[in-house]
Parts: structure tokens; C-alpha cells; sequence
């Protein structure tokens, strides 16, 4: 059973565009969230964390977490061609340290 | 800004022979991580280690896996022996502290291929 459920499985939006991503953990001990990034050939990069209710703001990127649903979401305003990549969800639990990912959204900004 | 290195890129092995995973991670931490994503599938967590010794281990972290850090030199995931359903991508990850609040920094994974 997934804990950790992401949606959609991809995306596409015009450059200049917003972005939406959504991820529900379904375990209420994973309640920190990441948001990692991951280009072609490339490892995950930390985009943002997010750690309280309501909203988080990072230049272009906004993270919004409600604890209560255990529902995250990430905005990218102005997407831009660079953006295209895979976008991972992570969920890190309170007693012990690793990451549960969601599958990842796989995002194609249109020129 | 900081990088994980992953050493090989790509492994090509026959089952049932052995085969070591190196990771070089970032230089002041301490903190290290295996993931492995079969293709198409999401990431999921190997094990974290600390201080010479396994924290924790999922499920996925076999009998025939370990892993170690001799002086200080590369984070090593060894498989022996290698099966089929152990061909993906694994990704070696490190941090500078323990917790939930922690980033991990990603290394570009290296392709195990088991024929």
C-alpha cells in the first residue's frame, strides 16, 4: 500500500503558465514534506520543504500543506522550458529518517 | 552547490554475481542513504546508516545487501549474490543531520542491469 499518493502523472502547461502539483500522505506519521525536482539523467534536488499548515513561498515555487488531510500541493508560477522535469513528493515520517516518494509528476512546459 | 557522486554510472552483470555500488557524498556529512527505483515505479527507501552501523532497513534491504563506509572513503552498496529483480536504479543520498526536518542530497544514480 502506497503511503504517499501523487497526482496527476503528468502535466503540460504553456510557458508563462501555473503548475499545479498534488500529494497526499495516507500515513499520519509521515506529516514533513519535500518537494524534489529531477531532471533527465540526473539525481532528485530539494525544490522546497514544507513543515507547517498554510502556505510557503520560494521565488516562483509555493507549497501549500494542510496537516489536518495530510495534503500538500506545490504551485510553479511562470513556468518557464527549464522546468520540464519530473517533480517527486517525499514524506518524511517522525521517528525515523528516510523518505516515503510519491510516483512524481512529469511536467512539460510548452514553449 | 553540494553534489553526490555515483560510481558507475551504468553496471551490466550476470545473476548471481556480486556487485558494489559506490557513492561519494558530500564532503561534512554524515548522514547516508540507499533508494531503489525499478523503472516506472517510485523511489523507495533501501536504508540509512550512520557512524559505521545500518539505522534502519526496509524490507527491500535483503540478506544479500550491505552496505559500509571504510575510512571514511565511499558509502558502498554491495549485492551478493545479484538476482533479477534487483536490476534498477539505485540512488545513493546524504545529509548533514538526522531528522525529519533534513534535506537529502540526490546522487545521479547508477543503472544495475542484471542479465
Amino acid at each position: 500500500q502506497q503511503k504517499v499518493q501523487q497526482s496527476p502523472e503528468s502535466l503540460s502547461v504553456p510557458e508563462g503558465g501555473m503548475a499545479s502539483f498534488n500529494c497526499t500522505s495516507s500515513d499520519r506519521n509521515f506529516q514533513y514534506f519535500w518537494w524534489y525536482r529531477q531532471h533527465s539523467g540526473e539525481g532528485p534536488k530539494a525544490l522546497m520543504s514544507i513543515f507547517s499548515d498554510g502556505d510557503k513561498k520560494e521565488g516562483r515555487f509555493t507549497a501549500h500543506l494542510n496537516k489536518a488531510s495530510l495534503h500538500v500541493s506545490l504551485h510553479i508560477r511562470d513556468s518557464q522550458p527549464s522546468d520540464s522535469a519530473l517533480y517527486f513528493c517525499a514524506a518524511s515520517d517522525t521517528g525515523n529518517y528516510k523518505y516515503v516518494f510519491g510516483a512524481g509528476t512529469r511536467l512539460k512546459v510548452i514553449a | 552547490g553540494p553534489k553526490v557522486l555515483q560510481i558507475p554510472s551504468h553496471q551490466i552483470i550476470d545473476m548471481g554475481q556480486m556487485v558494489t555500488l559506490n557513492c561519494d557524498p558530500v564532503s561534512n556529512h554524515l548522514y547516508f542513504y540507499w533508494y531503489k527505483q525499478i523503472l516506472g515505479q517510485q523511489m523507495e527507501f533501501l536504508v540509512n546508516f550512520y557512524n559505521g552501523k545500518v539505522m534502519e532497513k526496509s524490507k527491500l534491504f535483503k540478506d544479500q545487501f550491505s552496505v559500509e563506509r571504510p575510512d571514511g572513503s565511499y558509502f558502498t552498496l554491495k549485492i551478493q549474490p545479484t538476482a533479477l529483480e534487483d536490476s534498477a536504479v539505485y540512488f545513493c543520498a546524504s545529509s548533514p543531520h538526522w531528522g525529519s526536518y533534513a534535506e537529502q542530497f540526490f546522487g545521479p544514480g547508477t543503472r544495475l542491469t542484471v542479465l
